[in-house]
C-alpha cells in the first residue's frame, strides 16, 4: 500500500555514535523533509529536498547529514556533533504544487544515552 | 518570514462539550493553512486545509477552522468533541511557491486536547 515508511520505530545509541534513521516512500513525490520534535516545541524543520541530488538545510541543520541519491529515499544522519539528539523524528513528502499538503511518516524515537 | 502562534498548550473539556483551538498567524503575503492532529507516538494526519475560496472548511470528523484574514486566525472548532478525539493538534502556515525556498510548512507548538468522559 501507498506511504511513508520509516524505520526503526525505536532507536537507542550510545553517545558519540552517528545513527541513522531511513524513510522511504512509494507515493512517486518529489520533495522530502525531515523534522524534529520535542515535547512542547512543535515541529523543527532539519533538511529538505525538492528533487534528486539535492537538499537544503532547515533551521536545525547542524549535527545532521542527508542524502537524496533516489527519489524514493532520504535518510538522515545523527552525528556524534549533535549535542541533543534524543527526540522524535518526522519524515514528510509532498509533491511540488502549492496546494500540496506534507503526508507524514509514523517517526521514529531515537533515545541516545 | 511567516509564524504560527497556537495561544493553548493544553486544552482539557469534557465529552460532548464544544472546544475550540486557537492558531494565529503572521506573514505579510497570503498563506495557506492547515491543521494536522496526532496522535500518541504516530506521525501527523492532516485534518483539514485552507487555500482559497470559502472561509469555512471541514473535515470529515466533524471539526471545522474558519480563516479570518483581518485577525490572522485560523481557529479550529468541534461542537461535540468525543473520547477518541484525544489527541495533540498543530496548525501550520505555508508561503505561495515563489520560486525560491519550498513547500515547507512551518508549525505551531501544537495544543493538546484532553476529552475528560
Amino acid at each position: 500500500d501507498g506511504g511513508i515508511t520509516q524505520s526503526p520505530k525505536y532507536l537507542f545509541r550510545k553517545e558519540g555514535q552517528n545513527v541513522t534513521l531511513s524513510c522511504e516512500q512509494n507515493l512517486n513525490h518529489d520533495a522530502m523533509y525531515w523534522y524534529r520534535q520535542d515535547p512542547g516545541q512543535g515541529l523543527r524543520l532539519i533538511y529538505y529536498s525538492q528533487i534528486v541530488n539535492d537538499f537544503q538545510k532547515g533551521d536545525i541543520a547542524e549535527g545532521y547529514s542527508v542524502s537524496r541519491e533516489k527519489k524514493e529515499s532520504f535518510p538522515l544522519t545523527v552525528t556524534s556533533a549533535q549535542k541533543n539528539p534524543t527526540a522524535f523524528y518526522l519524515c514528510a513528502t509532498s509533491s511540488r504544487t502549492d496546494n500540496s499538503p506534507l503526508h507524514f511518516g509514523n517517526g521514529t524515537r531515537l533515545t541516545v544515552t | 518570514a511567516q509564524s504560527v502562534t497556537q495561544l493553548d498548550s493544553q486544552v482539557p473539556v469534557f465529552e460532548e462539550a464544544p472546544v475550540e483551538l486557537r492558531c494565529n498567524y503572521s506573514s505579510s503575503v497570503s498563506v495557506y493553512l492547515f491543521w494536522y492532529v496526532q496522535y500518541p507516538n504516530q506521525g501527523l494526519q492532516l485534518l483539514l486545509k485552507y487555500l482559497s475560496g470559502s472561509t469555512l472548511v471541514e473535515s470529515i470528523n466533524g471539526f471545522e477552522a474558519e480563516f479570518n484574514k483581518s485577525q490572522t486566525s485560523f481557529h479550529l472548532r468541534k461542537p461535540s468533541v468525543h473520547i477518541s478525539d484525544t489527541a495533540e493538534y498543530f496548525c501550520a502556515v505555508r508561503l505561495p511557491y515563489s520560486g525560491a525556498g519550498s513547500y515547507q510548512l512551518t508549525f505551531g507548538k501544537g495544543t493538546k486536547l484532553s476529552v475528560i468522559p
